[in-house]
């Protein structure tokens, strides 16, 4: 079975500064996607950014960008400039692309605090 | 992508009772989950809604305590059935579409207190 493990429960960033919050899953599958999740206090879940196991690319999207290491099953967000409004818990997930079910295994989360 | 409505945001109820919390997306989508986060933790999926047909629970999950229903494939209701304080929970409904690049994307949860 798939996992997914973010050792960090809360990080901390000077507003305007950088910060990487980790990720690594367990998987024996060659095909999948990842996604970074965030969730400020108002519950909603709001994806970040997604990469796909096959692209050897590493996925950016404006202030945020991934670091994809495959093979050490890595998967960080950094996230450039911090804003104030980047203050929420980000979760990692996994996504099989080699069954039908598109379910998701997140894993434990990451509280990032922006100091002003 | 989807825009995904959640009813009720918010309800305190008491033990013994059910609430039933509904899912709408303002288009057809070809897969619906329905999620439970338990306060300080991370998403844990309880079933995938399946349209005309019964839900998928995952391990862990039943139909008698967690009935799903999906009429059709716009809409969804989750209900939590004979509710005890451990029910008390964010329950969210993701939506996401096959063949589509497979990002999921949620609604904004409904949060839960039993007392």
């Amino acid at each position: 079975a798939q996992t997914v493990t973010q050792s960090q429960p809360e990080m901390s960033v000077q507003e305007a500064e950088t910060v990487t919050l980790s990720c690594t899953y367990d998987t024996s599958e060659s095909d999948y996607y990842l996604f970074w999740y965030k969730q400020p206090p108002s519950r909603q879940m709001i994806l970040v950014i997604r990469q796909e196991a096959y692209k050897q690319q590493n996925a950016t999207e404006n202030r945020f960008s991934v670091n994809f290491q495959k093979a050490a099953k890595s998967f960080s967000l950094k996230i450039s400039d911090s804003q104030l409004g980047d203050a929420a818990m980000y979760f990692c997930a996994y996504r099989s692309a080699m069954d039908s079910s598109y379910k998701l295994i997140f894993g434990s989360g990451t509280r990032l605090l922006v100091r002003p | 992508s989807a825009v995904i409505s959640q009813k009720p945001s918010r309800d305190i109820c008491q033990r013994g009772t059910s609430l039933t919390i509904q899912c709408q997306v303002d288009s057809q989508v070809t897969m619906m989950f329905w999620y439970r986060q338990q306060p300080g933790q991370s998403l844990t999926l309880i079933a995938t809604a399946n349209q005309g047909s019964e839900a998928t629970y995952e391990s862990g999950f039943v139909i008698d305590k967690f009935p799903i229903s999906r009429p059709n494939l716009t809409f969804s209701t989750l209900t939590v059935s004979n509710m005890s304080p451990e029910d008390s929970s964010i329950y969210l409904c993701s939506v996401a579409q096959v063949g589509a690049g497979g990002e999921a994307f949620f609604g904004q949860g409904t949060r839960l207190t039993v007392v």
